[in-house]
């Protein structure tokens, strides 16, 4: 099963709260978890990524808590600001090098 | 240092018309992937290219769509006869030389297809 599910499709934070977007997946041949950010008409940029020997990866603001057992991760955003306002996808690869991404998740940051 | 560079940005085409999209990778990558993101959806993954070289293609349409990366040039992917339905965006990335299971992939702008 290649799937990545993401959840909420959309979420609504106040300025200075935690964003929490969640991904699961089902392929154990899945070796590398990135997270793109989004603005609209542009590309998907990276914004993290974690590989399983490590359960948490945190780069600034932005952390990925990774849980290899339950075959889950996520992204947490912390002092949301409304310029982190986007689409954010998370995706999974491995070993043919093609990524497969969740549905995404509109995240709007409010004053 | 030129990110991964697209064009055109913006094509419209007519039904049975025939759309080629181009990517230039970065500076220093030789592979490349075509993915296709419909309105609200995530993205699909298309096709795999090295140079001279189609690695993956799974996710490919079996007619009408291919793909190539010349050994000089950008990477072309070509939709012949299009179909309303193919309107997407859709995104290049590309990645450097394997030196992992999988290489963190850096995407362009993307180029936005419309079928009239």
């Amino acid at each position: 099963q290649q799937q990545v599910k993401q959840s909420p499709q959309s979420l609504i934070v106040q300025k200075g709260g935690i964003s929490i977007i969640n991904c699961a997946y089902e392929n154990t041949a899945f070796d590398y978890f990135p997270w793109y950010q989004q603005f609209p008409g542009k590309g998907p940029a990276l914004l993290i990524a974690i590989r399983p020997d490590v359960s948490e990866k945190k780069e600034g603001r932005f952390t990925i808590s990774f849980n290899k057992s339950a075959k889950q991760f996520s992204l947490h955003i912390m002092d949301s600001q409304p310029g982190d306002s986007a689409t954010y996808f998370c995706a999974a690869g491995g070993g043919g090098n093609k990524l497969t991404f969740g549905t995404g998740t509109q995240l709007k940051v409010e004053l | 240092n030129a990110g991964v560079m697209q064009n055109p940005r913006h094509l419209v085409r007519r039904r049975g018309q025939e759309a080629r999209l181009r990517c230039s990778p970065m500076k220093g990558h030789s592979h490349v992937y075509w993915y296709r993101q419909l309105p609200e959806e995530g993205l699909k993954f298309m096709v795999y290219l090295q140079k001279e070289n189609i690695i993956d293609e799974s996710g490919m349409p079996k007619e009408r769509f291919s793909a190539e990366f010349p050994k000089e040039g950008p990477s072309i992917l070509r939709i012949q006869q299009v179909v309303r339905g193919d309107s997407a965006a859709y995104f290049c990335a590309s990645s450097p030389l394997r030196q992992a299971s999988t290489d963190t992939q850096y995407f362009g702008p993307g180029t936005r297809l419309t079928v009239l």
